[in-house]
């Protein structure tokens, strides 16, 4: 079955400034990488997602890239703002079941 | 309904005692999935439904946990002799097709084992 990795688990960086997470994956059969987002006690929301005929996808602050060579993914937040902190999971699909990441904590620091 | 809707939003329970929790998931989705989330930790995958076909039960941690979907709609989760580690978020999630679109998470019961 598919293994998705994330790195890192914890990230804290300052206000304005950016974070990169990223992801590997196993299954070459995988097409499809949602990101969500969980604030402390809320539920995953999808922020972003990619499908793999896309090398890269845009949506203000943040952006996604995917390397399917490589089996690689990665979640780009630009001018970081302290409401941006939280769990970030990303998931791999290859049509059927999601495949999470174990998280990543970003704190934005003021 | 709008949402992905889980009752009950919380539980407490003695040890050893069954629950049942509930997932009202969006009407029309075919895909329905349960995950268990522990404090501070990642999403762990239980069980998935998709349409009727046979739900892949791969990640049950044991047979004191089981799933149904009646209808093609709502489903429970069960959880017999509940045990202390079983205290967690359960987490329920449905699409309208095999992993795409309209994926989302209902808000979740958090079970506690006292």
């Amino acid at each position: 079955g598919e293994n998705v990795e994330q790195h890192p688990s914890t990230l804290s960086v300052q206000e304005g400034d950016s974070a990169v997470i990223k992801c590997t994956y196993s299954d070459s059969a995988s097409n499809y990488f949602p990101w969500y987002k969980q604030e402390l006690g809320k539920r995953p929301q999808l922020i972003i997602d990619i499908r793999s005929n896309v090398g890269e996808k845009k949506d203000q602050r943040i952006a996604v890239t995917l390397n399917k060579t490589a089996k690689h993914f990665s979640l780009h937040i630009t001018e970081t703002q302290p409401e941006d902190s939280a769990v970030y999971f990303c998931a791999a699909s290859t049509g059927n079941q999601f495949y999470f990441g174990t998280g990543t904590s970003l704190t934005v620091i003021p | 309904g709008a949402g992905v809707s889980q009752s009950p939003s919380n539980k407490v329970t003695e040890k050893g005692k069954d629950v049942e929790l509930r997932c009202d998931p969006i009407s029309g989705h075919t895909a329905l999935y349960w995950y268990r989330q522990s404090l501070g930790q990642g999403l762990e995958f239980l069980i998935y439904f998709q349409g009727n076909s046979a739900p892949d039960k791969s990640g049950l941690p044991s047979d004191r946990f089981s799933a149904e979907r009646t209808g093609g709609s709502v489903s429970t989760l069960t959880i017999q002799r509940t045990q202390q580690e079983d205290s967690a978020v359960y987490l329920c999630a449905s699409s309208l097709v095999q992993g795409f679109a309209g994926y989302t998470f209902g808000s979740g019961t958090r079970l506690t084992v006292v």
